[in-house]
């Protein structure tokens, strides 16, 4: 969707190393969400954002955290990457209850 | 606690045959209810959603869903499936409150095949 993007789209990285994923809305909506997809678990909410530095854990947040500084980007960030999270992450935004989401094309990330 | 149950985990049609895809929601009250389909290695797309009033509701590329509150279910249906339906399908649920930040549970996905 031409509102949301996400980079990077595809990344490898080492076990141990910190990686930032970034999300990048114009639609100026309030509520912004990361999840990640993995086969037999559908998607699973890691963080979520309801406003310029007020964010909440989701169902999977170990291992990771989140900022939002202004309202158009919502950062990721894996403090220490592990295999476990070898993942497609996708970002998603919305303005409230009643409209659903908007997804972003997704991350696919893989740690070695 | 919200769930969403999707029990087909993998469904294949013929091209041109009817589709259902089911959908269960365990819940104290009717929540909002969404289908988003998912093409390979793009993002999830909303196909429809529900919120109240008539019980079938109808979306893009030709999808329409029935609600029945009695069997706590939100299937998804289509007349005569095309090939470019093949992809994987997301049922989920939404809290209906007062606050404007209730999460989307997702159900695990049904993936749908089409043979010529």
């Amino acid at each position: 969707d031409a509102g949301i993007t996400q980079s990077p789209r595809h990344k490898v990285t080492e076990t141990g190393t910190p990686v930032t994923l970034r999300c990048h809305q114009t639609e100026n909506h309030r509520y912004m969400y990361w999840y990640r997809q993995d086969p037999g678990h559908g998607l699973r909410l890691i963080h979520y954002s309801y406003g310029v530095k007020d964010t909440d854990k989701g169902e999977v947040s170990d291992g990771y955290s989140v900022s939002r500084s202004k309202t158009e980007d919502f950062l990721l960030t894996l403090e220490s990457a592990t295999s476990s999270q070898t993942s497609v992450y996708f970002c998603a935004i919305s303005p409230g209850n009643y409209y659903g989401y908007t997804f972003g094309s997704g991350t696919r990330l893989t740690v070695v | 606690a919200q769930s969403v149950t999707q029990p087909d985990i993998h469904i294949t049609v013929s091209e041109g045959a009817s589709l259902e895809l089911r959908c269960n929601y365990s819940y104290g009250a009717t929540p909002y209810l969404f289908w988003y389909v998912q093409s390979p290695g793009q993002g999830l797309q909303l196909l429809l959603k529900y919120f109240s009033g008539d019980t079938l509701v109808q979306g893009i590329k030709g999808f329409e869903a029935e609600f029945k509150r009695s069997q706590s279910s939100f299937n998804l249906r289509k007349p005569s499936v095309h090939w470019s339906d093949a992809a994987e399908y997301f049922c989920a649920v939404q809290l209906i409150s007062n606050f404007g930040n209730e999460k989307l549970t997702f159900g695990t996905g049904t993936r749908l095949t089409i043979i010529p």
